[in-house]
């Protein structure tokens, strides 16, 4: 079974901290995601990576960065927490052109 | 500018009847679609998938219909039961001006009453 783990379920961070959202996948899949969710917004996607260190901004990047140093790990990073980045946080990962397997979520409260 | 629409928020159904989810699509690119459940505090699962050669997909219960002249997916289930009650986002990508990327719909909530 693919395993896509974020680090996290809950996180509350305050606001113009630095904070990092982490995700291992286990099948040694080329591309990774990260979407965010919002109550009738649906899945918008922040960053998308398709190989190790490549990286492709998605629909809504601003305010966040990503990471991926290795194929396996593709990390979120929120530069200065804001309380409009409070949402659920949902990581993917797929080998191209099949389906993505998401994490669990993660829940950040920026307060 | 949303490539990708559910334009119904939520829908209700009777236990044992239909259910049809809704999706419409603006870049002519698509041609991979995919439909994913998902239960609050969980991740998405998929659920089925069609490519733009088909433009039907049948797994059990679930069918998807592709109809690409109209740039309209649906996904029919039946029949409906209890444990279908979940949001449904549908999903694109296209290999050609998309490379992998999976862009997701807003999602319709489904409510399935006994």
């Amino acid at each position: 079974d693919v395993k896509v783990t974020q680090s996290s379920r809950y996180l509350v961070k305050r606001t113009g901290e630095k904070v990092f959202l982490e995700c291992v996948q286990d099948m040694d899949h080329e591309n990774m995601f990260w979407y965010r969710q919002d109550p009738g917004l649906g899945l918008r996607l922040i960053y998308f990576s398709y190989d190790v260190k490549m990286k492709e901004k998605g629909d809504i990047p601003e305010g966040y960065s990503v990471s991926r140093e290795k194929k396996e790990r593709f990390s979120l990073i929120l530069e200065s927490a804001s309380t409009n980045q409070t949402s659920m946080y949902l990581c993917a990962s797929s080998l191209l052109r099949t389906e993505a397997f998401f994490g669990q979520g993660t829940r950040l409260t920026v307060v | 500018d949303q490539q990708v629409k559910q334009n119904s928020p939520s829908l209700s159904v009777q236990e044992g009847r239909i259910s049809i989810l809704n999706c419409d699509y603006t870049n002519s690119m698509f041609d991979y679609f995919l439909w994913y459940k998902k239960y609050p505090a969980e991740g998405p699962t998929f659920l089925i998938s069609i490519s733009s050669i088909k433009d039907k997909n049948e797994d059990g219960r679930f069918t998807v219909f592709l109809n690409k002249s109209a740039k309209h997916l649906s996904l029919h289930i039946v029949p409906s039961q209890p444990g279908d009650s979940a949001v449904y986002f549908c999903a694109a990508s296209g290999l050609y001006n998309q490379g992998g990327k999976l862009i997701f719909g807003q999602g319709t909530e489904l409510s399935v009453k006994p």
